[in-house]
């Protein structure tokens, strides 16, 4: 298994800010992803982080609004950009190496204001 | 396209008592199946999967789920459910020749009362 933590836990931002959340996994993993995540629903896939390269957005999804790096394998961070609050939400980092199971972070509570 | 289906908003079941949770899925090829939990304020914990061989797969905390490529379901089941097992559950499924991206089913909420 893999540990990821994700920093911060939880945050009130202003609306028009940025926030950037981190997530560190413990060891060397081949794919980390970025969900997000309305309380007591379902995840929905906001990008796979690619290390050493740009991310893959889902439907919906832009690098403006969500830029994403992973400069290793350990290590990535998803950006917020000028948030709104229909940007309150939690977000979820995930990792996974080859054919096993993701693992997921706790989780970021973002609440714009 | 991939997807999962979990036709329950919420299961209710009594402590002692056999619980269901299910989950079918439409994928091209052959599936991963997976099923996680998550309790308040926390991430997803991965309970249990399934990538070949047995149907039947056991997992964490008592937890087994029956794969069935004729019905195309994946059902959650476990003995005798717990106070302790009430929470949310979620059934994913990624696709063999994809690139190891889930997708989520829309979660069953398990009460289990004493």
């Amino acid at each position: 298994s893999a540990v990821i933590s994700q920093k911060p836990s939880r945050d009130i931002c202003q609306r028009g800010t940025s926030l950037t959340i981190q997530c560190q996994v413990d060891s060397q993993v081949t794919m980390m992803f970025w969900y997000r995540q309305q309380p007591g629903q379902s995840l929905t896939l906001i990008a796979t982080a690619n290390q050493g390269s740009e991310a893959t957005y889902e439907s919906g999804f832009v690098i403006d609004k969500f830029p994403i790096s992973r400069p290793n394998l350990t290590f990535s961070t998803l950006t917020v950009s000028n948030m709104s609050p229909e940007d309150s939400s939690i977000y979820l980092c995930s990792a996974s190496r080859g054919d096993t199971e993701a693992f997921f972070g706790q989780g970021t509570r973002l609440t714009v204001v | 396209a991939q997807s999962v289906a979990q036709p329950e908003d919420q299961v209710n079941v009594a402590e002692g008592n056999p619980l269901t949770v299910k989950c079918t899925y439409s994928v091209s090829g052959n599936p991963y199946l997976f099923w996680y939990v998550q309790y308040p304020n926390r991430g997803l914990q991965f309970l249990l999967k399934y990538i070949t061989g047995d149907n039947l797969v056991k997992g964490s905390y008592g937890f087994e789920a029956e794969f069935n490529k004729s019905q195309t379901s994946f059902h959650l089941k476990k003995p005798s459910a717990l106070v302790s097992d009430s929470a949310l559950y979620f059934c994913a499924v990624r696709d063999r020749a994809g690139f190891q991206k889930l997708v989520f089913g829309t979660g069953t909420r398990l009460l289990v009362s004493p």
